[in-house]
């Protein structure tokens, strides 16, 4: 069974940094893209970011490129999100999600989610 | 990278049926059939529904179908019940390893 358990969340003030990671079990990690997906209180979903399976390469949504970085690491089966530069707007429930089962361009599995405060 | 599109809230009585639009443009909705759907109740994470437009997960009822004209994609939701109710979401792939999701719909069932 797949298993995505987010971790990292918290409260950090505007301009500073902090790193999500997304601990993933239950199928071989190194086969498949990853990618983050927020939720910000009371709105919508916003697609953050993906990388592929080897780490060779990574996209982002316009509004995160440049503060955002995504990484893993295929021998600890994590996928982290390294925030920089925080705005109060990136105040969301990060998601880490990943297409296992179905098609390539759908999100099939999903975490709990890790809730970041963006405030002073 | 603009969202995609949707109504803020739709609603039908039990056993109605309910069709919420997903409208993007040419580069997202229009040029590629992977359009996927997901609903999301209050606390929980979002659950895939529909993807590549009208294709349904296994476990996911019948009673939830996709389809895509041009530039927008739909959601028909027949025989609704209450557990139906929950906020759905669009998304689509849009080139270039980008997706983009749509501002959902609040589904009320009467």
């Amino acid at each position: 069974e797949v298993q995505l358990v987010e971790s990292g969340g918290g409260l950090v003030q505007p301009g500073g940094s902090l790193r999500l990671s997304c601990a993933a079990s239950g199928f071989t990690f190194s086969s498949y893209w990853m990618h983050w997906v927020r939720q910000a209180p009371g709105k919508g979903l916003v697609w953050v970011s993906r990388i592929n399976s080897d780490a060779s390469s990574a996209t982002y949504a316009d509004s995160v490129k440049g503060r955002l970085t995504i990484s893993r690491d295929n021998a600890k089966h994590t996928v982290s999100l390294q925030m920089n530069s925080l705005r109060a707007e990136d105040t969301a429930v990060y998601y880490c999600a990943m297409s296992y089962d179905y098609s390539n361009y759908a999100f099939d599995s999903w975490g709990q989610g890790a809730l970041v405060t963006v405030s002073s | 990278q603009s969202a995609l599109t949707q109504p803020p809230s739709a609603s039908g009585s039990p056993a109605q049926s309910v069709t919420i639009s997903c409208t993007g443009t040419s580069s997202d909705v229009g040029g590629y059939n992977y359009v996927s759907w997901y609903q999301q109740h209050p606390g929980k994470a979002p659950k895939l529904m529909i993807y590549e437009v009208s294709e349904r997960p296994s476990g996911v009822p019948d009673r939830f179908s996709g389809s895509k004209s041009g530039n927008t994609a739909s959601l028909t939701v027949s025989g609704l019940q209450a557990e139906d109710e929950a906020d759905y979401y669009c998304s689509s792939y849009a080139g270039s390893d980008i997706w983009v999701f749509g501002g959902g719909t609040k589904l009320t069932v009467l």
